[in-house]
């Protein structure tokens, strides 16, 4: 089946300090990929639509200067936390779906753990 | 927004129990998804409902799409321990994805 890969699993920074996430699909190619945050025992909250080619489309109230994301090719999607703070930590999760799909289902990655100190 | 409401909001049962939680929208929409996650892991899918009406299984798990379009249901029968986990409602209108707000399940050996 489809898989989708998030580097790295976790990761723990200094405050002002900027850490970049990855989001692979690894044997479908995905036009559109999906950011999300989740907070302990929260659901997740969608940050924003990453478009191959074009720029992301974030959802209200998500800061696109300090969230920068990168859809530069078929198969990969990066975000960045720029100047994070502590209260960027979070568990932050992608999505992607097959290209060309549809309303077919999306494979998330395994979520990255970010700290920030 | 979209509303999308998810209960109940935890569960803690006996281990050969079955399970029931469901999803409650304010609006019409024409998908409705089931995810299980892990902790510190990312959601997987477990059922994908795209008719009203529709009743699917996949091994112990069973969900209905509503006939009305606004609801889902999702029952877990005789469960296990691995069952443990959080269950999310998902669903999609325009460009928008909204999840549940999740329900915790744990279950007791």
């Amino acid at each position: 089946g489809a898989v989708v890969s998030q580097h790295p699993s976790w990761v723990i920074c200094k405050s002002g300090t900027s850490v970049k996430i990855e989001c692979r699909s690894l044997d479908f190619q995905a036009t559109t990929m999906f950011w999300y945050r989740q907070f302990p025992k929260q659901s997740l909250m969608l940050m924003a639509t990453s478009n191959e080619g074009s720029k992301a489309t974030y959802e209200q109230g998500v800061e696109k200067d300090k969230f920068l994301i990168n859809h530069a090719s078929l198969t990969l999607s990066t975000l960045t936390v720029t100047s994070a703070h502590p209260e960027d930590s979070s568990f932050y999760i992608c999505s992607a779906r097959l290209q060309g799909a549809g309303n077919s289902p999306l494979h998330f990655g395994n979520g990255t753990r970010l700290t920030v100190t | 927004g979209q509303q999308l409401n998810q209960s109940p909001q935890s569960m803690f049962i006996q281990e050969g129990e079955d399970v029931s939680m469901n999803c409650t929208s304010s609006s019409i929409f024409n998908t409705w998804l089931w995810y299980k996650q892990d902790p510190g892991e990312g959601p997987v899918l477990l059922i994908a409902l795209y008719k009203a009406g529709e009743l699917t299984s996949n091994g112990r798990l069973t969900a209905q799409f509503g006939i009305t379009r606004k609801d889902s249901f999702l029952n877990i029968s005789a469960s296990i321990p691995s069952d443990v986990g959080i269950y999310f409602c998902r669903m999609e209108y325009g460009n928008k994805l909204v999840f549940g707000a999740g329900t915790i399940l744990r279950v007791k050996s």
